[in-house]
């Protein structure tokens, strides 16, 4: 199985501020035929299922804010939120969809200060 | 829009089997290229992702669990079924129906709690 580890386990930071979450898979997760890295972040906020946020590590969903990107490729990967927004707490998970068992990263928490 | 609708018992007895539908409704289970998946998440704790069944029948589950997991699909109600076998405390969770487009997980289930106890 690939194994995805998610760095920090939590984060805070300030309203209007930058929120960086990084992403490491065990193998790369980029598919050579395509150039596509399939790896995923989703938004878990209470109570709620999870959101797809971006997709192939920099697309975004349609209808995600555009303070959402994503980066990387390979094994590393970073989801940057910018100018944090009250309704951007939450969990965020990375997942990798390169091969089954898809596997997700243990979650950052992000909190406001 | 499609949307899914988890439903089964909240409660099971250890080593008994879970059994858990999802109801599709916007869409069907028997078209499109779409893989109707389950994936679990213990209380406070982060995903877990058990498997799919293509809309051909054929399914893929997570080896961790491969023994014990069954996914079928039942076309004329329009829905898919998980059922997991021998359950332990470790199986408690809350259980998430979803559809995936090649590896894209963009419509689930609210979930639903099934907690395995005596």
């Amino acid at each position: 199985d690939i194994v995805v580890t998610q760095s920090p386990d939590s984060l805070t930071v300030s309203l209007g501020e930058r929120a960086t979450i990084n992403c490491k898979s065990s193998q790369s997760v980029l598919f050579s035929s395509n150039n596509k890295n399939y790896l995923s972040w989703y938004q878990q906020k209470p109570g709620q299922p999870p959101k797809l946020l971006i997709y192939w590590a920099s697309t975004r969903q349609s209808g995600v804010p555009d303070r959402f990107s994503g980066s990387g490729t390979g094994t590393d990967f970073t989801l940057t939120i910018s100018g944090l927004q009250p309704e951007d707490v939450a969990v965020y998970y990375c997942q990798q969809d390169y091969n089954t068992p898809y596997t997700f990263g243990q979650g950052t928490k992000l909190e406001i200060k | 829009q499609v949307q899914l609708q988890e439903s089964g018992p909240g409660l099971v007895k250890p080593s008994e089997t879970l059994s858990l539908t999802c109801t599709v409704s916007g869409g069907s289970v028997s078209s499109g290229n779409y893989y109707w998946t389950w994936i679990r998440q213990p209380p406070g704790k982060g995903l877990e992702w058990i498997g799919y069944i293509y809309n051909s029948g054929s399914t893929k589950y997570n080896p961790s669990l491969k023994s014990r997991v069954t996914i079928s699909v039942d076309t004329s109600r329009n829905h898919f079924s998980l059922k997991l076998s021998s359950v332990t405390a470790a199986d408690t969770a809350l259980y998430y129906c979803a559809r995936d487009r090649e590896g894209l997980l963009n419509d689930w289930g609210q979930g639903t709690l099934v907690t395995v106890s005596s």
